[in-house]
């Protein structure tokens, strides 16, 4: 059984401040993994998607990735309000495959 | 919602009533998914196309049909809906191909009583 395993929080961090958002993930297949963000009442958003070791950033996002350690995190740098939400990590099953396996998301405050 | 819609957006049945859920796109994507998201279990997949003509289970198929009726259109049908279908559905679409990135629509929120 594939697995994404996230905090689910909540997670509480004060404006301007740093959030950390973690996943672990069980197949060594995975290539490639993606942070979607989701709004109470809303459908997931796609933000930010990582396939290399390492990090990439997209303005105030980081993704890292560590295939090593099967380990996925989310950096969002000075947070704002607005970022409170559920962030859902989600990895794929390898070459060939068209399926996600979703973590069950970590829901981030951000305090004013 | 990256040129995906669903219909309805709300809905409540009664067990053992049947209902279609639709989904269309206009971003000429391949791959089509349906997904429900319960509290506490997440998103969780429910059968797959991954081009026009193909259908695939997913985690949880058991009292779902599925049609993909051209490139553009995947339909999700409950034949007799029980109770623990109530859920927030959702379509995706998505590019043929590696990275498997998907994109969601707004959502079905249905209700069976």
């Amino acid at each position: 059984q594939k697995e994404v395993e996230q905090n689910s929080g909540p997670l509480s961090v004060p404006e301007g401040a740093i959030a950390s958002l973690n996943c672990t993930y069980s197949d060594r297949g995975s290539q490639s993994f993606f942070w979607y963000r989701q709004y109470s009442g809303k459908s997931p958003e796609l933000i930010m998607s990582i396939y290399s070791n390492g990090d990439k950033e997209d303005g105030r996002f980081t993704a890292q990735l560590n295939k090593a350690s099967q380990y996925v995190s989310l950096l969002i740098r000075d947070s704002q309000p607005s970022d409170s939400a559920t962030y859902l990590c989600a990895g794929d099953s390898g070459a060939g495959s068209y399926q996600l396996t979703f973590g069950k998301g970590t829901k981030l405050s951000v305090i004013p | 919602n990256a040129g995906v819609t669903q219909t309805p957006k709300f809905q409540v049945l009664k067990t053992g009533q049947s209902m279609t859920l639709q989904c269309a796109q206009d971003m000429n994507h391949n791959s089509m998914y349906w997904y429900r998201q319960d509290p506490g279990m997440g998103l969780r997949l429910i059968y797959y196309s991954a081009s026009e003509g193909t259908t695939d289970k997913g985690e949880v198929p058991n009292g779902y049909n599925v049609s993909r009726l051209n490139k553009r259109e995947f339909s999700l049908r409950l034949e007799s809906a029980a109770p623990s279908q109530t859920s927030v559905y959702f379509c995706a679409i998505g590019p043929t191909g590696s990275p498997h990135e998907q994109y969601f629509g707004p959502g079905t929120r249905l209700t069976v009583t």
